[in-house]
């Protein structure tokens, strides 16, 4: 168990739909990143956010955003939901430290029909 | 910038070594290596910073060569449960809240 959650870990939903993809972070991890997987594929780097605040972003759609809350959890918005946005869906966080390991939640798997 | 990993796929009998590399175009400051089983989260094996010294993990080690700005992982006696997709992350400059950026994986398959 890395210590980060991720709900829910599986979500079926219609095109056109909106989602939630919640993310706890490990006690005491200040940022929160999150990568998409689609099938087979590497890990694509969506959004970052450190102690509240947008970081870095990666190739995140206009259709998708996010935010990090005072307790640091964090949720990553999906809408208007195309079939090509099927994918797994990964939470990680970090003590940001420069050098210091991401533990990954065990993952969001959407499936868009 | 996403670093580039090579080869994309290597198939072992058991036993034997492999080298995975990890290329970035612009100076690191870090490399992390992860280690995915399919369907499951990456689970992270190793960091290698800059300057710093080579690391192990069973028998699994990396080094980084600053020069050349490239990262490899190398599988020696290779077993079956070195199985899955193995990541490099990497980590341009050294601040808080870096950006963690993945190269596109490297799939390996242990035979018996």
């Amino acid at each position: 168990d890395s210590g980060v959650t991720q709900t829910p870990k599986h979500l079926i939903t219609a095109t056109g739909q909106r989602v939630t993809l919640r993310c706890s972070p490990r006690s005491g991890d200040l940022s929160v990143y999150w990568y998409q997987q689609s099938l087979d594929q590497g890990l694509q780097f969506l959004i970052q956010y450190y102690n509240g605040e947008e970081r870095a972003k990666g190739n995140i759609l206009e259709r998708f955003s996010a935010q990090q809350f005072p307790d640091l959890h964090s949720e990553l918005n999906l809408s208007s939901l195309e079939l090509g946005d099927s994918a797994l869906y990964f939470c990680a966080s970090s003590v940001s430290e420069p050098g210091t390991e991401a533990f990954f939640g065990q993952g969001t798997r959407l499936t868009v029909v | 910038q996403q670093p580039v990993q090579s080869p994309q796929a290597v198939i072992l009998r058991e036993g034997e070594d492999a080298v995975i590399n990890c290329s970035s175009s612009k100076a690191l400051y870090s490399v992390h290596w992860y280690r995915q089983k399919h369907g499951e989260a990456p689970v992270f094996l190793m960091i290698l910073l800059k300057g710093g010294e080579q690391k192990g993990h069973e028998k699994i080690s990396a080094s980084f060569n600053e020069k050349k700005q490239q990262s490899s992982l190398y599988l020696t006696a290779s077993q079956l449960s070195y199985s899955g997709t193995y990541f490099c992350g990497t980590e341009y400059i050294k601040a808080a809240g870096n950006k963690l950026t993945f190269g596109g994986g490297t799939r390996v398959l242990v035979k018996p």
